[in-house]
């Protein structure tokens, strides 16, 4: 299977806590997405790289939020001092290197957090 | 600001035609996507406009008016598989293709 990949696929955690997600993009994808999704939501955009650049972040990326990606392949998006109100569906998307304004983003299967 | 309008849930019979409407007030316009969305599953691509007009593949069939700020989503011979979540998502101008704003999606119910 070549397509996004991301790990774990379940975590339950206590408030308080920290946890790091991971996102494996299709290969030869240089654009990396993160986006949340809550119950009966769309998908909201949380951040965006273009190689190992972090380009853009939304202001729902609170300081308590930090993405990376270091080589410009996988990346991570960690979450301290976890909160209740952090429990959603955390999904990675990736996007081939082209300009092709075509060029779709394709998703991962997600992290589905939840809090106690 | 940008808002983005689905209808929540709709129901539809298997082998009938259904319409998903969207309609957007965005900064700029850059595109539009429409995705499928089982439910625990990944979101997954099915059209994109960026021009007036319809764009088919398939039973899937989707259309754009820029200057009405609308989309529709045609689904036809409606199968059971179909039932899931259908969103709408713009693609803003500024940025260069960076992201997309979703709305929440339409819950489709095929039923027999």
């Amino acid at each position: 299977d070549t397509g996004v990949s991301q790990d774990p696929r379940h975590k339950i955690t206590k408030r308080g806590q920290n946890v790091t997600f991971r996102c494996d993009p299709i290969s030869e994808h240089n654009r990396l997405y993160w986006y949340r999704q809550t119950l009966g939501q769309g998908p909201e955009f949380l951040t965006y790289f273009q190689n190992e650049a972090q380009l853009e972040k939304s202001r729902l990326l609170s300081d308590r939020f930090s993405a990376e990606r270091p080589k410009g392949s996988f990346s991570t998006l960690e979450i301290q001092r976890t909160e209740q109100g952090d429990s959603a569906m955390y999904l990675c998307a990736s996007r081939h290197k082209g300009l092709a304004e075509t060029d779709t983003q394709y998703f991962g299967p997600g992290t589905r957090l939840t809090v106690l | 600001g940008q808002n983005i309008d689905q209808p929540t849930e709709m129901t539809a019979t298997e082998g009938a035609i259904v319409q998903i409407n969207c309609t957007y007030q965005t900064s700029g316009f850059n595109g539009l996507f429409w995705y499928q969305q089982h439910a625990g599953e990944a979101p997954t691509f099915l059209s994109y406009n960026v021009l007036d007009g319809l764009e088919e593949k398939g039973r899937f069939s989707s259309f754009l008016s820029r200057s009405k700020g609308y989309s529709y989503l045609l689904l036809k011979e409606l199968q059971m598989k179909d039932s899931a979540s259908y969103l709408c998502a713009v693609r803003p101008l500024s940025g260069g293709y960076n992201k997309l704003i979703f709305g929440a999606g339409t819950r489709l119910a095929v039923h027999p």
